[in-house]
């Protein structure tokens, strides 16, 4: 258990539709990181945030937003779904503090647009 | 120059026997190279991890062998067991930004140990 939670576990919803998932992250770590993994793209970073402010974004699409709350965790919103977003959304946590930046996951959500 | 590119892409290894998995980075800027094991179902676990400044590291019966030059890192799985099963993957990070390290992933390994 890396101490990363995320919720929901699976979701299934139709195109057009808007989802939020949920991340807590490590006891202590300021960082929180989205990930995508699907079979094709395999895991391609999202977008960071750290101790609430946004830091790096990545292949994140329009479509798609992030925020990091005071308590530090987060919430990635997905709208206007479509079939291609059916994917496993990770995310991860790190106290990114020098040398000591070891991002840890949590079980992912399982995305399914119909 | 981001990219990590890893491989094999799957491996089957007799239980008992010694599994390589290799990566490649064309990015110069990285300075730290962590492997992750991932479970069906799971979320990646952080394996073990390896900075330019060393050219191996050893945790029980993994370990990382680093080639800076060659811009190259591997990871070595002694005495492969059927519970090792599972996708590997490499990464690289770098410091982008305070407070930034993103990492970029190879494509996985699946590695099966057959009894």
């Amino acid at each position: 258990d890396s101490g990363v939670t995320q919720t929901p576990k699976h979701l299934i919803t139709a195109t057009g539709q808007r989802v939020t998932l949920r991340c807590s992250p490590r006891s202590g770590d300021l960082s929180v990181y989205w990930y995508q993994q699907s079979l094709d793209q395999g895991l391609q970073f999202l977008i960071q945030y750290y101790n609430g402010e946004e830091r790096a974004k990545g292949n994140i699409l329009e479509r798609f937003s992030a925020q990091q709350f005071p308590d530090l965790h987060s919430e990635l919103n997905l709208s206007s779904l479509e079939l291609g977003d059916s994917a496993l959304y990770f995310c991860a946590s790190s106290v990114d503090l020098a040398g000591h930046y070891e991002q840890y996951f949590g079980p992912g959500t399982r995305l399914t647009v119909t | 120059q981001q990219q990590v590119k890893q491989s094999p892409q799957s491996l089957i290894v007799q239980k008992g026997g010694i599994s390589i998995i290799n990566c490649a980075y064309e990015n110069t800027a990285f300075d730290y190279f962590p492997w992750y094991q991932q479970f069906p179902g799971k979320g990646p676990a952080l394996l073990i991890a390896i900075r330019p400044d060393v050219s191996e590291k050893k945790e029980g019966r993994f370990t990382i062998s680093f080639n800076k030059s060659a811009k190259q890192f591997s990871l070595h799985i002694m005495d492969s067991q059927p519970g090792d099963s599972a996708t590997y993957f490499c990464a690289a990070s770098m410091r982008s930004g305070a407070g930034s390290y993103q990492l970029t992933f190879g494509k996985g390994t699946k590695l099966s140990v057959i009894p």
